[in-house]
């Protein structure tokens, strides 16, 4: 089946602990994103990829860091977590971002104690 | 600075009843996506339009995009219940295939019989 899987779903933990949040598409997709959706702000985008070994920030990459060593991977880093970074955030991918549609996965819901 | 405006953000709708969500965004670009989100899910890409002029059309929901007036559209017609959930429209800030995505804020819909 084709997916895009986050890992984990739910995650509580305290300030200043480094995370990592996985993200794994099975469709050989060139394109992966990683965002947060947050009450009232809707989704913004924290950094995308358009191929192995090429990446770019968005629109609030402060925080996070990302590694696109494969084409199926694409992992979120947070090297110190903050409380203004809870959220639910969302990957991402697509096979050509410009003509494609975006398959999202499940989230994952994030609190920052 | 790419922006993008949804209206309304919240749409309380009778069943049978037709409706447009509108997009503005605010500097040049040719790409512009439609996503569904249904309350605690994850989101469902409706359309791509990725060019002037574009519709595209799925059921009950028709997408058009007119670019020189930055403009997206989403009809509803005859609104049935299953359509209740968020609806985003998003944005490539270039205009071409960076994939930096810019969303709105969301329309909360809300179909009642």
């Amino acid at each position: 089946e084709a997916q895009v899987t986050q890992n984990p779903r739910y995650l509580i933990t305290v300030t200043g602990k480094k995370l990592t949040v996985t993200c794994s598409q099975n469709m050989n997709h060139e394109y992966m994103s990683w965002y947060r959706q947050d009450p009232g702000l809707g989704l913004r985008q924290i950094y995308y990829s358009m191929n192995v070994e090429v990446t770019d920030k968005g629109d609030v990459p402060e925080g996070y860091k990302v590694s696109r060593k494969e084409k199926r991977n694409f992992p979120l880093i947070l090297e110190s977590p903050s409380p203004n970074q809870t959220s639910l955030y969302f990957c991402a991918s697509s096979f050509e971002i410009a003509t494609d549609t975006q398959y999202f996965g499940p989230g994952t819901r994030l609190t920052v104690l | 600075e790419l922006k993008v405006e949804q209206n309304p953000l919240f749409l309380s709708m009778q069943e049978g009843k037709n409706y447009t969500i509108y997009c503005n965004y605010s500097t040049t670009s040719d790409r512009l996506y439609w996503y569904r989100q249904d309350p605690g899910k994850s989101l469902e890409s409706l359309f791509v339009l990725l060019s002037n002029g574009a519709v595209k059309q799925e059921g009950r929901l028709m997408a058009s995009l007119d670019t020189k007036a930055r403009l997206s559209t989403l009809h509803i017609t005859a609104a049935v219940h299953d359509l209740s959930a968020t609806y985003f429209c998003a944005v490539d800030s270039y205009g071409g295939s960076q994939g930096n995505l810019i969303f709105g804020k969301g329309t909360k819909l809300s179909v009642k019989p």
